[in-house]
């Protein structure tokens, strides 16, 4: 069980276009999905919280406007890179949580290049 | 705000051998969580730990909550090749708060 996805795992975008990255719990309603960015040999770095059907929740010095979440069923966010440059190449993890709220599941990642 | 002090940065470990590291935090937790991660894929939960002094197993792999609240360790036992990646701790305040994360700890085999 927990068991969480991401897709796509891997994706090169244009500078200028806009890559959304879809996270789905598949077996438990994640009341709560974070995204994190991970730079290489780098702890996760907390983005945003998003709670369904509300407002993502972001981090300080997370553009809103460039990474924007939708959380708009229990079972899914997406995070869409808007207007993407190459220092946004990176890698993208979404995690979520049920309704307990201690344990925290985490998806494959999705590894974005930006050319 | 918090900081989770994670060590040693990294290690090598020999088949066989038993290893442990250990998280560290500047204020209390009520919640620690254990994750490895191998290369190019998510973090994934090993232990999680619920109350100060808990004792906790996974195959063979131990981790203990602190009683201070303020740290945690984490032990594998008769290491395997498999064994080789990265452990993050992570804490949590009050279920719903978003976790912590350690800087990591990067498991490697010696040459």
């Amino acid at each position: 069980g927990a068991v969480v996805s991401q897709h796509p795992s891997r994706v090169i975008c244009k500078s200028g276009t806009s890559v959304k990255i879809e996270c789905r719990s598949l077996d438990f309603q994640a009341t709560t999905m974070f995204w994190y960015r991970q730079f290489p040999k780098k702890s996760l770095m907390l983005m945003a919280t998003s709670n369904e059907g509300s407002k993502a929740t972001y981090e300080q010095g997370v553009e809103k406007d460039k990474f924007l979440i939708n959380h708009a069923s229990l079972t899914l966010s997406t995070l869409t890179v808007t207007s993407a440059h190459p220092e946004d190449s990176s890698f993208y993890i979404c995690s979520a949580r049920g309704m307990a709220g201690y344990e925290q599941y985490f998806g494959p990642g999705t590894r974005l290049t930006v050319t | 705000g918090q900081q989770l002090n994670q060590s040693p940065q990294s290690m090598f470990i020999q088949e066989g051998e038993d290893v442990s590291m250990n998280c560290t935090s500047s204020s209390i937790f009520n919640t620690w969580l254990w994750y490895k991660q191998d290369p190019g894929e998510g973090p994934v939960l090993l232990i999680a730990l619920y109350k100060a002094g808990e004792l906790t197993s996974n195959g063979r792999l131990t981790a203990q909550f602190g009683i201070t609240r303020k740290d945690s360790f984490l032990n594998i036992s008769a290491s395997i090749p498999s064994d080789v990646g990265i452990y993050f701790c992570a804490g949590q305040f009050t279920a719903g708060n978003k976790l912590t994360f350690g800087g990591g700890t990067r498991v490697l085999v010696k040459p």
